[in-house]
């Protein structure tokens, strides 16, 4: 098993531009999320989903967009680049939902200039 | 004030010294607590995981859970160069869909 599977690794956006960041798992796990992680501020929820078809928001949305239209798929989209979304971003996978074991990615650096 | 505090270190002790990693929090809904550790560049790692009070021992690792006084801890016996990482609190209630309010992390230096 692969686990889950974060691309790229790193990516430079100019403000404004947009991009995907993809997210992958193939231990057919329910409920997949979204954090950013920036210096001294922990981990915060961007968007979750606990199945195939089902999106809901986190903590800070504002700028992403999500969807899940496979259980093994959960690309989230970056609409219009600002350097406040310069973060590292981390995709994770449960077999339910968060209070069970969650299985993150190797996570992708994004500088926005 | 954060829901969970935690500090962010770092904090360096040698090589197989004893130690204590804290959070507290404010939200006495939480039930669930979780402590996951983080190397440099990586994706975060479950390390332990209670559910309400009580104690968790697993090898090295002890986590304790104190409701009364909003606290958590994570003690690590004999540390090892390789303990090396940042240490993350998170945890969740079923009044907010269990979704994890997390730490800050706690830089961790094991020194040889």
């Amino acid at each position: 098993n692969a686990g889950v599977t974060q691309t790229p690794k790193f990516q430079v956006l100019k403000t404004g531009q947009s991009m995907t960041l993809q997210c992958a798992q193939d231990m057919n796990h329910e409920y997949m999320s979204w954090y950013r992680q920036d210096p001294g501020m922990g981990l915060r929820l961007i968007h979750y989903s606990v199945g195939a078809g089902i999106t809901d928001q986190g903590e800070v949305p504002n700028g992403y967009n999500v969807s899940r239209s496979t259980t093994e798929d959960f690309p989230l989209r970056l609409l219009s680049a600002a350097p406040s979304q310069t973060s590292v971003y981390f995709c994770a996978s449960g077999r339910r939902g968060p209070q069970e074991t969650q299985y993150f990615g190797p996570g992708t650096r994004l500088l926005v200039l | 004030q954060k829901e969970v505090e935690q500090d962010p270190g770092p904090l360096s002790v040698p090589e197989g010294a004893i130690v204590s990693l804290n959070c507290t929090y404010s939200n006495s809904a939480f039930q669930y607590f979780m402590w996951y550790r983080q190397y440099s560049r990586k994706g975060p790692e479950l390390l332990m995981y209670t559910y309400s009070s009580g104690n968790k021992e697993d090898g090295r690792f002890t986590a304790q859970v104190d409701k009364s006084s909003k606290y958590i801890s994570l003690f690590i016996r004999d540390s090892q160069p390789s303990d090396s990482a940042t240490y993350l609190c998170a945890m969740s209630a079923e009044d907010s869909n269990y979704q994890l309010i997390w730490g800050a992390g706690t830089k961790l230096i094991i020194k040889p």
